[in-house]
């Protein structure tokens, strides 16, 4: 079955730097798009970034672009966020997914890791 | 910028009700809608892509229509399982994979 665990998230100062992990299995991971979402405490969703399925283009939204970088390592099924000069807005749990389609970018999202929770405060 | 606005915010409906969600789009997204429910301190899980079909494994009680800027999440007849909020999300244009603000189904 598909399982995305995700890890590395913890309190860290404004201006600080985090790296988030999720490690996939139960699916071919080198085939699809692959995703981070972030919950703000209480609130809603909001799409962070995505990189293609063979990681030769990403997209980012306007609140990470310049300082979040979205990467995979498909020879360990395995996504990382790297989160730079981080800001007390960027709190909430990222959430890593997967894309629904095999090869495609602009498809729903069929399967979510539990989320690791990220506070920025000094 | 795309912008998705979900009616009502909140709704307060009763086990065996058939409850409507209605997601806007500011403009066209053809049928590049998807549908997801998300319970408390759980991730989201996708009910509905391409507007109107049904994820494998989700009761056929949930049904999507629509397309263009106007689409519709039905629960036919609600189950204590399906109180939880229900995000709209959109596949077609920038900014990319944008949420509606959610609707909160709560129990009468």
């Amino acid at each position: 079955q598909v399982q995305l665990v995700e890890s590395g998230g913890g309190v860290v100062q404004p201006g600080k730097s985090l790296r988030l992990s999720c490690a996939a299995s139960g699916f071919n991971f080198s085939n699809y798009g692959m995703h981070w979402v972030r919950q703000t405490p209480g609130k809603g969703l909001d799409w962070v970034a995505v990189i293609l399925y063979d990681g030769t283009n990403n997209y980012y939204a306007d609140s990470a672009k310049g300082r979040f970088i979205i990467s995979r390592d498909n020879s360990k099924n395995t996504l990382f966020l790297q989160m730079n000069s981080l800001r007390p807005e960027d709190t909430g749990v990222y959430y890593c997914a997967k894309g629904l389609t095999n090869l495609a970018l602009m498809c729903a999202f069929d399967y979510w890791g539990q989320g690791t929770l990220v506070t920025v405060s000094s | 910028d795309i912008q998705l606005t979900q009616s009502p915010s909140f709704l307060s409906a009763s086990v065996g009700d058939r409850v409507t969600i209605t997601c806007r789009a500011s403009q066209g997204i053809s049928s590049s809608l998807a549908w997801y429910q998300q319970k408390p301190a759980k991730a989201p899980k996708l009910l509905i892509y391409a507007a109107s079909t049904l994820q494998s494994g989700v009761p056929s009680r949930f049904s999507g229509s629509g397309s263009g800027t106007d689409f519709t999440l039905t629960i036919s007849s609600l189950q204590p399982e399906d109180f939880a909020t229900y995000y709209c999300q959109q596949l077609n244009t920038y900014p990319l994979f944008t949420f509606g603000p959610g609707t909160k189904v709560d129990i009468k």
